[in-house]
């Protein structure tokens, strides 16, 4: 198996501006989950897609969508970007169906909002 | 997904036991217990999970108190790579979206050589 990866690593963008990050996950995996991780905290999630729709959200505003593909990529979309939005974001990808599912992450896409 | 209690923190010297400790007093009958570490710069990665018995793997062993109100994270020797934040994590399988773990703030573990 090929591990998770996310692109870019960093990024730098001004308040209002739109961002796209992208997460290539396992082969085989049909999950895709997006978390935020601010400095000094755990990872919160933001959604969750399965078979290319969403399929489970947490407290995040809708300026935060996703799309999932085919190929195992799927893409986190940010827009009118908020200083708050500065963080580290996850994705990790996982086959559901089983209760002992286990997700994968990559190694995050740090965004800077200035 | 119920709450869990951690350290913030703790110390261990390299080549020791490190037994982390995490509290889960709510805990349903269904919830598994899962333990993550997110190591500097890296992604969570997958450790170890059980629901009721004590648990093995390659990296570590998951002890779970009789009543489930608690458990234990063990690494039987430390290393300098085990440095590292280390989450407890309640999973129903029957609740919620099954991709959303509920990530706390985390025991920081450091290790001295």
């Amino acid at each position: 198996e090929t591990g998770v990866t996310q692109s870019p690593t960093h990024l730098i963008k001004t308040r209002g501006q739109q961002v796209t990050l992208r997460c290539s996950s396992q082969s085989g995996h049909n999950t895709v989950s997006w978390y935020q991780q601010a400095l000094g905290q755990g990872p919160q999630f933001i959604f969750q897609y399965y078979r290319e729709e969403e399929n489970g959200r947490g407290n995040f505003p809708p300026r935060f969508s996703g799309l999932q593909f085919p190929n195992y990529s799927s893409e986190l979309n940010v827009n009118a970007l908020e200083l708050d939005d500065s963080a580290l974001y996850l994705c990790a990808s996982g086959r559901t169906g089983g209760y002992q599912e286990t997700q994968y992450f990559g190694p995050g896409t740090r965004l800077l909002v200035l | 997904d119920a709450k869990t209690t951690q350290p913030n923190s703790m110390e261990s010297n390299e080549e020791e036991p490190v037994h982390l400790p995490c509290n889960h007093s709510t805990i349903s009958g269904t919830d598994y217990i899962h333990w993550y570490r997110q190591l500097p710069s890296q992604g969570p990665e997958y450790v170890i999970h059980g629901l009721t018995s004590n648990v093995n793997n390659r990296m570590a062993s998951l002890a779970i108190a009789e009543d489930r109100k608690s458990s234990t994270l063990i690494l039987h020797r430390a290393t300098l790579r085990d440095a590292a934040v280390y989450y407890c994590i309640l999973r129903d399988p029957y609740g919620g979206s099954q991709g959303n773990l509920i990530f706390g703030k985390g025991t920081k573990l450091s290790v001295k050589p």
